[in-house]
């Protein structure tokens, strides 16, 4: 069964809509995180949180807002859609935010459609 | 600013050859390297990790890796692949400190071994 369940698997929007992309993880860890897969593009770092305290953002665009009602729980606003936000959005999560090295476990990912 | 190569965005193999997986990255300070596996419609799935000590680091399924300062590469190795390899497979590296949790990702390399 997988550990981290991210919702839904796929999801089309048009231009300027609004979404949230769900996250939850039932490994019991303490840091969460978000990152997005553009096409030919690498895995890009988005969010880190640790104990629902964000920690880390590497997102300049404020139209993307983490959301975190409990500790396993951490899902992605995104509003004002535009076409170049189209990508594979992964949570992941580790057993503790740390100083270095961390092993990541990853959801399947949202793959998000902007039209 | 750190940066991952991984200069092979494809390989193909037959089953039962040994393959190596390229991974070179460009950082000044002490970091972690690590590399990652991603089935089809899947999230990453964590491989192995070095930080210091013995150069080669083991994995989970025969893979293992070897890390060259010199060289200042991370190459993946499995002396004999089975068909169910067949997956991208990402290098990451992350420093360390308080960005220790942001990994920094390859593009990847697809593996595809056949019968």
């Amino acid at each position: 069964d997988p550990k981290i369940i991210q919702k839904p698997k796929y999801l089309v929007a048009v231009t300027g809509s609004e979404k949230i992309l769900i996250c939850e993880q039932y490994l019991g860890h303490n840091a969460m995180y978000w990152y997005r897969q553009s096409a030919k593009k690498p895995l890009e770092f988005m969010f880190s949180y640790s104990y629902q305290k964000l920690m880390d953002n590497q997102t300049a665009s404020s139209r993307f807002q983490p959301q975190s009602s409990k500790k396993n729980h951490l899902d992605l606003q995104i509003t004002a859609l535009k076409p170049d936000d189209s990508a594979t959005y992964f949570c992941a999560s580790s057993q503790d935010w740390d100083w270095g090295g961390v092993t990541l476990y990853f959801g399947a990912g949202t793959r998000l459609s902007v039209l | 600013t750190q940066t991952v190569s991984q200069s092979d965005a494809h390989v193909t193999v037959f089953e039962g050859d040994s393959v190596e997986l390229r991974c070179n990255y460009s950082y000044g300070g002490s970091i972690y390297l690590s590399w990652y596996i991603q089935h089809h419609g899947h999230g990453l799935q964590f491989l192995l990790k070095y930080y210091s000590g013995n150069p080669v680091v083991q994995g989970v399924n025969g893979f293992e890796a070897e890390f060259s300062k010199s060289d200042s590469s991370f190459h993946l190795r499995k002396a004999s692949v089975h068909w169910s390899d067949s997956a991208v497979y990402f290098c990451a590296v992350s420093p360390g400190g308080s960005s220790g949790n942001k990994l920094i990702f390859g593009i990847g390399t697809l593996l595809s071994v056949k019968p």
